[in-house]
């Protein structure tokens, strides 16, 4: 069974660009989940969606923003990119909200922004 | 506002010893605990988990104790192999499913 395939795995965008990473739960799960990584700071939640409605949202500003599709793909946005914005961007998916056991990780998107 | 905290950065220890990672929280809603185990460059994978109405969960070299009335969690590794180096991290269940992460620490086993 194909894992949670996150792309692309890198992307380098200058201050001021946007950018849209893709992430492609496994099959059959419904809900996926964003998170942002930087170091010291953990796993920064950013939002989730299931069954194409986002469920809950972290504290990001408006720039961040994602959707989720009918198969269950997920896209999340970053407009007007910032230096603080560099950081390792994090898919998960789950049956739904509600099943044990947490999540699957993808590998990440690496966003470097200069 | 950080709900799961991991304040040791990092932990060392001598292959064979014993591991003990901790993990301390504000909220007495979260119904799941969890523990993930992520090398460089790779997603987070899952390690183990503990019901909050549990007070342990065992799992071959790894344990994981639940103190509620402390809001601790704390993850025991017996006996650590370098292979367990890595950065752990601590997460909560909220009522809403969302997962809630600690900072991280990272192990560092030493032959």
């Amino acid at each position: 069974k194909a894992g949670v395939t996150q792309t692309p795995r890198y992307l380098i965008k200058t201050r001021g660009q946007q950018v849209t990473l893709s992430c492609s739960p496994i099959s059959g799960h419904r809900s996926v989940s964003w998170y942002q990584q930087t170091p010291g700071q953990g796993l920064q939640f950013l939002f989730e969606y299931f069954s194409e409605t986002q469920r809950n949202k972290g504290n990001f500003p408006g720039r961040f923003s994602g959707r989720q599709f009918s198969n269950s793909r997920s896209e999340m946005n970053v407009s007007t990119l910032e230096l603080g914005d560099s950081a390792l961007y994090l898919c998960a998916s789950s049956l739904g909200p509600e099943s044990p056991g947490g999540y699957t990780f993808g590998s990440g998107t690496r966003l470097t922004v200069v | 506002d950080q709900q799961v905290k991991q304040n040791s950065p990092s932990l060392s220890v001598q292959e064979g010893r014993i591991s003990i990672l901790n993990c301390d929280y504000t909220n007495s809603m979260f119904d799941y605990f969890l523990w993930y185990k992520k090398y460089p460059a790779e997603g987070p994978t899952f390690l183990i988990s503990i019901s909050s109405i549990k007070d342990k969960n065992e799992d071959g070299r790894f344990t994981v104790f639940l103190n509620k009335s402390a809001k601790h969690l704390s993850l025991h590794i017996v006996p650590s192999q370098p292979g367990d180096s890595a950065v752990y991290f601590c997460a909560a269940r909220s009522h809403t499913g969302k997962l809630i992460f600690g900072q991280g620490t990272t192990l560092q086993v030493k032959p």
